[in-house]
């Protein structure tokens, strides 16, 4: 069965804290692995990884994939109370277009 | 770019009643659209995969009498939640993928908050 496991799954810091959020999975097929970000409504796109070691990065956010040992991280530098969120993993398992997410890493982050 | 909207964003109705959620994509076409459902700080629970023109995909254990999937054109997919009960409140998400790219990038809408007294 297909999953996608990430951890931990809440976290609290302080601010200028940096924060590495971890997901790990196990699919038959693999094309590619989202993050997103979710607030109070719908999940926000953040980034898509389909390369292993090519490091995608967005401001204070990065991530990084290996294929090898399946799994990939999400860091957060400086963090501010603003990133405070849900952080969701997905993997496109090349069925069709549906994503298998994880269980999602809350993080909170004080002033 | 890339706009999803839900449509109500929240509903409150009695148990046994048809509730309808439309997704719409508004300024690009999605040949396929997504419905989850989330419980509070839980992930999202793909429901099923939604095919314009063709019928809805069903994930195991998603009654396809219960949620009706309607995917008439390339910009609307609806979900009907059928003689609802209380055990069907939760957060309904649509996404839609746009038309073939060759990116799995889906964009979500803002969720429709369902609640059955």
């Amino acid at each position: 069965e297909d999953k996608v496991v990430q951890s931990p799954l809440s976290l609290v810091v302080h601010e200028g804290d940096t924060v590495t959020l971890n997901c790990s999975y196990e699919v038959t097929n693999f094309r590619s692995l989202l993050w997103y970000k979710q607030e109070k409504k719908a999940p926000t796109f953040l980034f898509m990884l389909t390369s292993s070691g090519i490091e995608k990065k967005s401001g204070r956010l990065s991530s990084i994939l290996d294929k090898k040992e399946l799994f990939s991280i999400l860091n957060i530098t400086a963090t501010q109370t603003g990133d405070s969120a849900i952080y969701l993993c997905a993997v496109d398992p090349s069925q069709g277009g549906k994503l298998i997410f994880g269980q999602g890493t809350e993080l909170s982050v004080k002033p | 770019g890339a706009v999803v909207s839900q449509h109500p964003s929240r509903v409150i109705c009695k148990s046994g009643t048809s509730v309808k959620i439309e997704c719409r994509s508004l300024d690009f076409q999605a040949t396929t659209m997504f419905w989850y459902r989330q419980f509070p700080k839980k992930s999202l629970m793909l429901m099923a995969t939604s095919n314009e023109g063709s019928k809805a995909t069903y994930e195991q254990g998603v009654e396809k009498d219960k949620f009706l999937i309607n995917h008439a054109s390339l910009t609307l997919s609806t979900l009907t939640v059928t003689s609802a009960h209380p055990e069907d409140s939760s957060f309904y998400i649509c996404s839609a993928r746009p038309a073939p790219t060759g990116r799995n990038e889906q964009f979500f809408g803002p969720g429709t908050r369902l609640t059955v007294l």
